[in-house]
């Protein structure tokens, strides 16, 4: 089955810095691979997802780059605020009709003032 | 989007009991998905359940330990059998957009079970 890795597992950055979050899957079948952003005590929440026919998407500070080739994919947050301190999560899918999402192990990123 | 609502949001139980947490989703929604996020670590995915039809188990979990119920298009049940601390996790569950592709999927705010 699929098996997402995701680095690192901690991110300390200072407010305005970037910040970039890798993973990697393992099924080259998957197509689909959403970020999720869980603020402390709260759900999680969709902030970006990337499907495999593009290798590239933007959303304000937000990015994610895709190269399926390499079987990778990263999220890159520009301009830090010290509200986007999160847990983050990155997954991974194959699902057409069937929403069964693979999901990394978390990057715990804090944006200091 | 979907507005999910969890109960409880919180318990603590004693080793050896059952705990069933139900979920409702403000619209109809074929597939509701039932996971596990014990402390610190990633989401797990417990279970897909179809309304009319057994729920389907991932690798790991079984249906004596997690029995799922789903009597309609807008609620289901997960129930967390005979707890032991190890069990200690919060369970959400979701929803997806229900378009029949991957999509954006919706997480309810979550049952923290503290098993003592």
């Amino acid at each position: 089955g699929e098996n997402v890795e995701q680095h690192p597992s901690t991110l300390s950055v200072q407010e305005g810095d970037s910040a970039v979050i890798k993973c990697t899957y393992s099924d080259s079948a998957s197509n689909y691979f959403p970020w999720y952003k869980q603020e402390l005590g709260k759900r999680p929440q969709l902030i970006i997802d990337i499907r495999s026919n593009v290798g590239e998407k933007k959303d304000q500070r937000i990015a994610v780059t895709l190269n399926k080739t390499a079987k990778h994919f990263s999220l890159h947050i520009t301009e830090t605020q010290p509200e986007d301190s999160a847990v983050y999560f990155c997954a991974a899918s194959k699902s057409t009709g069937f929403q069964k999402l693979v999901f990394g192990t978390g990057t715990r990123l804090l944006v200091s003032p | 989007s979907a507005v999910i609502s969890q109960k409880p949001s919180r318990d603590i139980c004693q080793r050896g009991t059952s705990l069933t947490i139900q979920c409702q989703v403000d619209s109809q929604v074929t597939m509701m998905f039932w996971y596990r996020q014990q402390p610190g670590q990633s989401l797990t995915l417990i279970a897909t359940a179809n309304q009319g039809s057994e729920a389907t188990y991932e690798s790991g979990f079984v249906i004596d330990k997690f029995p799922i119920s789903r009597p309609n298009l807008t609620f289901s049940t997960l129930t967390v059998s005979n707890m032991s601390p190890e069990d200690s996790s919060i369970y959400l569950c979701s929803v997806d957009s229900g378009t029949g592709a991957a999509g954006e999927l919706f997480f309810g705010e979550g049952s923290r079970l503290t098993v003592l």
